[in-house]
């Protein structure tokens, strides 16, 4: 099973709205990643989680606040978002093994629209 | 420099044929992965298929098979009988050594014709 979860799907939010995203695995992953990916662009790599710490954060502003509750969830808190911030959010997860055979898998996603 | 470079934005195949995606690297790591990823339209990231540095034979998984030149740095994927459901964008992707993090290449759009 290399399935990947992300809630919700879609989501549309004010400027001033607080709200979350959320991603779920039980592959007993133990590094779990964000990315954004604009249209047409490569995904971009905000924020990596290993064995439930904050490993990378790739400069990304404040309004973004990742959590990792436990090993299988991961959490991405938005708050006083832009409308640049309209994206797709992919959630994946990897072993978390120091070797370069540890392969991602990624969720389906969660389309954000910032209005 | 770019760790993964893609020059293909976008490519054309006939269906049933072919087609060659080319990915060039850049790492002075000897260990590393490289991977490739589908994206249909629908958004979802799909791993395809795994190469690894040290691996003396060219990975193949089903119709999609990864054509490894270390010396020249790259690593191309080749899909055998093209079928309309690959038409996607698809990226090149490498993790260098035990860091985790992956650097993606900017894709290329596949459009398979009938």
């Amino acid at each position: 099973d290399t399935e990947v979860t992300q809630t919700p799907k879609h989501l549309v939010m004010g400027m001033t709205n607080k709200k979350s995203l959320k991603c779920e695995q039980h592959m007993g992953h133990r590094a779990m990643y964000w990315y954004k990916q604009k249209a047409k662009k490569p995904p971009e790599l905000m924020f990596v989680y290993s064995y439930e710490k904050l490993s990378i954060n790739e400069s990304v502003p404040s309004r973004f606040s990742p959590e990792c509750p436990n090993s299988s969830l991961l959490n991405l808190h938005l708050h006083a978002l832009q409308p640049e911030d309209s994206a797709l959010y992919l959630c994946a997860s990897s072993q978390g093994g120091r070797i370069n055979t540890d392969t991602q898998y990624f969720g389906p996603g969660t389309r954000l629209t910032v209005l | 420099a770019q760790k993964i470079t893609q020059t293909q934005p976008g490519m054309f195949v006939q269906e049933k044929e072919a087609v060659t995606l080319d990915c060039t690297y850049d790492t002075s790591d000897p260990s590393y992965g490289l991977f490739w990823y589908k994206q249909p339209s629908s958004g979802e990231m799909i791993f395809l298929i795994y190469q690894g540095s040290y691996d003396q034979q060219n990975a193949t998984e089903g119709r999609y098979s990864l054509n490894f030149q270390k010396a020249r740095k790259s690593a191309n994927l080749v899909i055998s009988a093209s079928q309309l459901g690959d038409s996607a964008m698809y990226f090149c992707a490498m993790r260098e050594g035990n860091f985790n993090k992956f650097y993606f290449g900017s894709g290329t759009k596949l459009n398979v014709k009938p």
